[in-house]
């Protein structure tokens, strides 16, 4: 089958750091997307991997391991315009279709 | 701006009644995706086409259907309208499986 796991909220404080996990599982997969929703906004990407490793983006960076079907996005010195809801999302070039999962609403508070 | 034109941006109807929400994809692209987001809810996937066929279904109601068109726009009909299909309802296009980019949504009300 194809799932995607990730939490449905975190909270966090400015200035820390903050890690979303994700999980996957899909097949012919291809590559592991991150998204930023502001509330009643469209999705707007953020990041792209397709080998294993760290991608360091500014303040936001995203990791994957395509062994253990697993990716995380990092965001540093968090500020209050970061609380959003931030998704991931599994590329599978074989079945030309991009699957989300339900989104992790993060909280930053002052 | 994503490239993704969907309108109209917001809708009110009634209860019972049919509408159709449009969107025309990216230049180039060929998959357009069909999601409906609940107030304070994830994205759920309700359909996908790839260069005018049906690809995925995910949790699509009977009372909803679309299609994708020679041109590569999409149409999604919501019919028989009830007051919890009042959501935000995004279309996305991607070239097949990469980079979804999304359009700014339709705000439906159903009153």
């Amino acid at each position: 089958g194809q799932n995607i796991d990730q939490p449905t909220e975190m909270t966090a404080t400015e200035g820390a750091i903050v890690q979303i996990n994700c999980t996957y599982q899909t097949s012919g997969f291809n590559g592991l997307f991150w998204y930023q929703q502001h509330a009643g906004e469209a999705p707007t990407f953020l990041s792209y991997n397709v080998l294993d490793g760290l991608e360091e983006k500014g303040r936001f960076s995203s990791f994957l391991s395509r062994s253990k079907g697993y990716s995380y996005l990092l965001l540093k010195e968090l500020q209050m315009k970061d609380s959003a809801s931030y998704l991931c999302a599994a590329s599978n070039t074989g079945g030309f279709k991009t699957i989300f999962g339900a989104g992790t609403r993060l909280f930053v508070k002052a | 701006d994503s490239g993704v034109t969907q309108t109209p941006k917001h809708l009110i109807t009634a209860t019972g009644q049919r509408v159709t929400l449009r969107c025309s994809p990216r230049s180039g692209d060929l998959s357009v995706y069909w999601y409906q987001q609940s107030l304070d809810q994830g994205l759920q996937f309700l359909i996908q086409y790839y260069n005018g066929e049906e690809r995925a279904k995910g949790n699509i109601l009977e009372r909803f259907s679309a299609q994708q068109f020679p041109d590569l726009h999409s149409e999604l009909n919501l019919s028989s309208l009830e007051l919890g299909d009042s959501a935000l309802y995004f279309c996305a296009s991607s070239v097949a499986g990469g980079q979804a980019f999304f359009g700014q949504g339709t705000r439906l009300t159903v009153v």
